[in-house]
């Protein structure tokens, strides 16, 4: 069975704080990986996209950055967090025509 | 402006009745569409995917096409409590090795009351 997970469940960091979230794919080489972010009760932003291990596409531009060290791995990373980087940060694949989300984790910037 | 547009902002419903949610796309170019369901706190769900003119029935889930509008709609039969969540309709450019390009919709809330 393929899975997703995403570590950890939920942050709270300083602003100024770095920042390290990850999300692993079970079941399926060389998924399509996506990182999304979504504000509460608000829609849902792609921020970035790998189709490869070492190749991510930024899509929008927050001060954050992403990588893809192995073929089931996506982390999402920044040096500097900012009171707007609060929020929901979902990861997703889409092994055939539809995207599917992991659990997400909850992100509070003090 | 926003391209996929979805009415009511919120909806609520008793249980045992009938939900009918709205979408439409205001880019030509994104006529492939997606149902979501989000419960509060966790990831969103795919409910069903709908590229065809006409109707797609899912159990109670009923989503309904219409290519030259670019509106599609979900219908939700016999509504439980359990379905009360945050609904979001995506729309695409394509179905193969762009289904990440999804662009999402602001959501409707649906509340079902007991």
């Amino acid at each position: 069975a393929q899975t997703i997970h995403q570590w950890p469940v939920a942050e709270i960091k300083a602003v100024g704080s770095p920042l390290s979230l990850g999300c692993t794919i079970k079941g399926k080489s060389s998924p399509n990986l996506y990182w999304y972010w979504q504000a509460t009760g608000g829609t849902l932003q792609q921020l970035f996209y790998s189709i490869t291990v070492g190749q991510v596409e930024s899509v929008v531009q927050l001060n954050l950055s992403a990588s893809r060290p192995k073929d089931d791995q996506f982390i999402l990373s920044t040096e500097k967090l900012l009171l707007s980087h609060s929020g929901f940060y979902l990861c997703a694949w889409s092994p055939d025509e539809t995207l599917y989300f992991g659990s997400g984790t909850r992100l509070t910037v003090l | 402006q926003q391209k996929v547009q979805q009415s009511p902002e919120s909806l609520s419903v008793p249980e045992g009745g009938m939900a009918s949610l709205n979408c439409t796309s205001s880019d030509r170019n994104f006529q492939y569409f997606w149902w979501y369901r989000q419960h509060s706190g966790e990831g969103p769900k795919a409910l069903m995917s709908i590229f065809s003119d006409g109707d797609k029935k899912e159990g109670r889930f009923t989503a309904h096409l219409n290519k030259a509008s670019l509106h599609v709609s979900l219908h939700i039969r016999d509504s439980q409590p359990s379905d009360s969540a945050l609904y979001f309709c995506a729309a695409s450019g394509g179905i193969t090795g762009n289904t990440g390009k999804l662009i999402f919709g602001l959501g409707t809330t649906l509340q079902v009351q007991p």
